[in-house]
């Protein structure tokens, strides 16, 4: 949605590099999730974070709320990091709801 | 194991036929949603279901309905379909609102001929 900024919208990475995705918000978001949809389509969870830094194998993730951003970090890529990243943040009074970023489409190249 | 299943994975219609897609949630999860995605775009939110018979509009609800009559199933229909409809729709599902992640079914692949 336009509340929601995904940068870069595209990406090659050679195996065993690294880079960020970012996403920017236009109005304060309560939480963000990352997800990454795989070749077969399937949206796989990757974090939820309602503040600060979480990390996970290779990956690592940062939501500033009063920045408005949340960045997703990967190193040491892999062929099966391959896919589309999505990022959906969680924003509202009372009873909340999600809006979705367009998605980085990540090639990873051995 | 938590899960959320949609059925069907695929479906063809012609257009003005009606269309209902299933949803459901073994995590007793209250909050559920229906979303499409388009080539290009991230998901958009057509349904928010916070509860049994408890159904809110989400950013593109036209052309759509719901029903929730158990906490763990959740429908979407299209009451005469449109060419504009085709598209993969995702369930997903939430333990509640304000801080809760949310769990996706794997999708169902519509064609609106």
């Amino acid at each position: 949605g336009d509340q929601v900024e995904q940068s870069p919208s595209a990406l090659s990475l050679h195996e065993g590099t690294g880079s960020a995705l970012r996403c920017n918000f236009t109005t304060t978001m309560r939480a963000v999730q990352w997800f990454q949809q795989n070749s077969r389509g399937s949206l796989i969870n990757l974090f939820y974070l309602a503040s600060g830094t979480k990390e996970n194998g290779r990956l690592k993730s940062t939501f500033n709320s009063k920045e408005s951003y949340s960045t997703l970090h990967i190193r040491d890529a892999q062929l099966e990091d391959s896919g589309t990243y999505f990022c959906a943040a969680e924003w509202g009074t009372g009873n909340y709801k999600y809006v979705f970023g367009a998605g980085t489409r990540l090639k990873v190249i051995a | 194991d938590m899960k959320v299943t949609q059925m069907p994975r695929y479906l063809i219609k012609r257009m003005g036929e009606n269309v209902l897609l299933e949803c459901g949630q073994d995590m007793s999860h209250e909050t559920m949603y229906w979303y499409r995605q388009d080539p290009g775009l991230g998901l958009q939110l057509i349904y928010i279901s916070y509860d049994v018979d408890s159904n809110s509009e989400g950013d593109i609800p036209k052309g759509y309905r719901v029903s929730r009559k158990k906490r763990e199933h959740f429908s979407l229909i299209l009451d005469s379909a449109k060419t504009n409809q085709t598209s993969v729709y995702f369930c997903a599902s939430s333990f509640g609102t304000g801080a809760y992640e949310q769990y996706f079914g794997p999708g169902t692949r519509l064609t609106v001929l």
